[in-house]
């Protein structure tokens, strides 16, 4: 059984750059979620996409945008990006409805992203 | 709105010592309960999580949570620890809900507790 697989693993990036990551969901899930950890800090929520819209948003700038594919996959794009932004970034997959596991997210190994 | 609260924000222990992590909630509407393992450099595992039920739950690696609705609260517990439990373990929570747009309720998780256990 795949689970969810990200890349890349590490990234390197200069101030003002844009920046996208790529996610795919555990098999036979539909619905893929953002999150950014900080250093030190717990995950925060970036966004949620199922049915390849935006269906929900956490607190983060529209620099932040996504997307999601026919096959469920999912990119993670920021533009502009500052020295804040670096983070581990963690995609993770869930199944909608509920009933069949919706309440629960299984998380990929992450992206490392490193602004200079 | 959902949020929470690791009281520890590190917890040392020798190894074969039980050990009980805190977690706390603060939430208007019903929730679901979860507790994750980061191990060093890698993404997060669950190890257990509460929906409905019995409110002892047992998880993977000999792990176990107690839900305390009156308390809001949510410890996970393990009566023997192994070095190789050194990590970093979330608690996070989530709406019990889901509305009619789909997908799923997203996680608020806490800062994190450390746990380090020596020989």
């Amino acid at each position: 059984d795949a689970g969810v697989t990200q890349s890349p693993t590490h990234l390197i990036k200069t101030r003002g750059q844009q920046v996208t990551l790529r996610c795919s969901p555990k098999s036979g899930h539909d619905t893929v979620s953002w999150y950014q950890q900080a250093l030190g800090q717990g995950p925060q929520f970036i966004f949620q996409y199922y049915e390849e819209e935006e269906r929900q948003r956490g607190n983060f700038p529209d620099r932040f945008s996504g997307h999601q594919f026919p096959n469920y996959s999912s990119e993670l794009n920021v533009n502009a990006l500052l020295l804040g932004d670096s983070a581990l970034y963690l995609c993770a997959s869930s199944l909608y409805p509920a009933g069949q596991g919706a309440e629960t997210q299984y998380f990929g190994p992450g992206t490392r992203l490193l602004v200079l | 709105a959902q949020s929470v609260t690791q009281l520890d924000s590190q917890v040392p222990v020798f190894e074969e010592a039980p050990v009980e992590l805190r977690c706390n909630y603060s939430s208007s509407v019903s929730v679901y309960l979860f507790w994750y393992v980061q191990y060093p450099n890698q993404g997060l595992q669950l190890l257990l999580k509460y929906l409905s039920g019995s409110t002892l739950v047992k998880g993977i690696n000999g792990f176990e949570a107690e839900f305390n609705k009156s308390q809001t609260s949510f410890h996970l517990r393990k009566p023997s620890v192994h070095i190789s439990d050194t990590a970093e373990y979330f608690c996070a929570v989530s709406a019990s809900f889901l509305g009619t747009q789909g997908g799923s309720e997203k996680l608020v998780f806490g800062k994190g507790t450390k746990l380090t256990v020596n020989p």
